[in-house]
């Protein structure tokens, strides 16, 4: 069955740099754009940024754009997020999401805790 | 970006009764509208894509409805496993890709 998992959330200081990972299974990645969307503590869902299936285009959210980089490693099925000059404003728990315009499948999240 | 507003904030409903859920897109969509429900401590799941299809294993209590602007979801009879949050999202027109605030449904 098709399966996300998130790893490489914690706590790290503003102004510092986190790289998230997302491992897939169960399908053939390359077919498959993935998402991130992030969800801070007690708010609504906000997408972040897309890699498409062939790795040839990136989008990202205002919030993000020009510090967040998304990219993907076919050989590991795998989507990381560099995120750089961490804001508290970032805090949130970080989803990656396979998509076909809507999200059929969902990692189970990881949190990051932007914090002096 | 397409602004998603859903209504109302909260709503509270009694087992066995059925709860509307309004979604109102700031341009039109056409039918590139999905619904979302959340629990506490949960990734969101699928329930409707397209406005008004069930993805898959998705009970027939649930249906949506709407297109271009105006969306509802409908949960026929609750179920104590539907007290959760719903969200619906956008996918006409992006990036960005935008959801609404969320639903809460909760019991009366």
């Amino acid at each position: 069955q098709v399966q996300l998992v998130e790893s490489g959330g914690g706590v790290v200081q503003p102004g510092r740099s986190l790289r998230l990972s997302c491992a897939a299974s169960g399908y053939d990645f390359r077919t498959y754009a993935i998402h991130w969307v992030r969800q801070a503590p007690g708010k609504g869902l906000e997408w972040v940024a897309v890699i498409w299936s062939d790795g040839s285009t990136q989008y990202y959210g205002d919030s993000v754009k020009g510090r967040f980089s998304i990219s993907r490693d076919d050989s590991k099925n795998t989507v990381y997020l560099q995120m750089n000059s961490l804001r508290a404003e970032d805090t949130a728990v970080y989803y990656c999401a396979r998509n076909s315009g809507w999200f059929t499948h969902w990692g189970q999240g990881t949190l990051v805790t932007v914090s002096a | 970006e397409i602004v998603m507003t859903q209504s109302p904030a909260t709503l509270s409903v009694s087992p066995g009764e059925r709860a509307t859920l309004s979604c109102r897109a700031s341009q039109s969509v056409t039918y590139n509208l999905a619904w979302y429900q959340q629990k506490p401590g949960q990734a969101p799941r699928l329930l409707i894509y397209a406005a008004s299809t069930r993805a898959t294993g998705i009970p027939a209590r649930f249906s949506g409805s709407g297109s271009g602007t105006e969306f509802t979801l409908t949960i026929s009879s609750l179920q104590s496993e539907d007290f959760a949050v719903y969200y619906c999202q956008q996918y006409h027109n992006w990036p960005p890709l935008t959801f609404g605030g969320g639903t809460k449904v909760d019991i009366k």
